[in-house]
């Protein structure tokens, strides 16, 4: 069953620490992205990934750092820096290996700092 | 990539078609229209996208005027399940980013 999972689901940390959100994908996909979506509104793009080992900031880039060690898996860490981290956050993918290929999401994570 | 307007909220009643419109008047020739759903803590899913022509898949149709400036998503058979937010979304195939509006909030009543 192919898709795009994130876990955990629902996500609680302290002010000040780090916590890195999950985002695998058996689709064979090329390109992967995180977007950060707050309450009521449209979502806003983190980072994306075309292409293993390579990666770009989005719109909203500071205060968080991915990595892409393989085609599957895109982490997202939310560092300390960021001011505002409580968010739903959702990964995507599409593919082949075109960037405009049309994207699928995943289910999210909801992240509430305290 | 080209503005998008959307209704705010729309209802609709069970087993009729839903006409969800979105207004594009400044597109251009390369940009495509996206559709995409979100129903409430969930990840947005893709519904259907079109350059010019029509469009229709298992989920709905994609009626694009010959203009462009316009486009309506039609489900053609209302369920309670397809109560969500509709996400309207015009962009350049070459673009990674998606531009998510506020989107229509779209009421499907028994």
């Amino acid at each position: 069953d192919g898709g795009i999972t994130q876990s955990p689901k629902y996500l609680f940390r302290k002010e000040g620490q780090n916590v890195t959100l999950s985002c695998e994908q058996n689709l064979n996909h090329d390109a992967m992205y995180w977007y950060r979506q707050d309450p009521g509104q449209g979502l806003r793009l983190i980072y994306y990934s075309q292409i293993v080992n390579d990666f770009q900031k989005g719109d909203i880039a500071e205060g968080y750092s991915v990595s892409r060690e393989k085609k599957e898996s895109f982490p997202l860490t939310v560092t300390s820096a960021q001011k505002n981290p409580t968010a739903f956050y959702l990964c995507a993918s599409s593919g082949p290996r075109t960037i405009g290929a049309t994207q699928y999401f995943g289910p999210g994570t909801r992240l509430t700092v305290l | 990539d080209a503005k998008t307007t959307q209704p705010t909220s729309m209802d609709c009643a069970e087993g009729r078609a839903a006409n969800l419109p979105c207004n594009h008047s400044t597109i251009s020739g390369n940009e495509y229209v996206y559709w995409y759903r979100q129903i409430h803590s969930q990840g947005p899913q893709y519904i259907i996208h079109g350059l010019k022509n029509n469009e229709t898949n298992e989920m709905a149709s994609l009626i694009i005027t010959e203009d462009r400036k316009s486009s309506t998503l039609i489900l053609p058979h209302a369920t309670l399940r397809d109560t969500a937010v509709y996400y309207c979304i015009v962009r350049v195939a070459s673009r990674g980013k998606l531009i998510f509006g506020q989107g229509t909030e779209l009421s499907v009543k028994p």
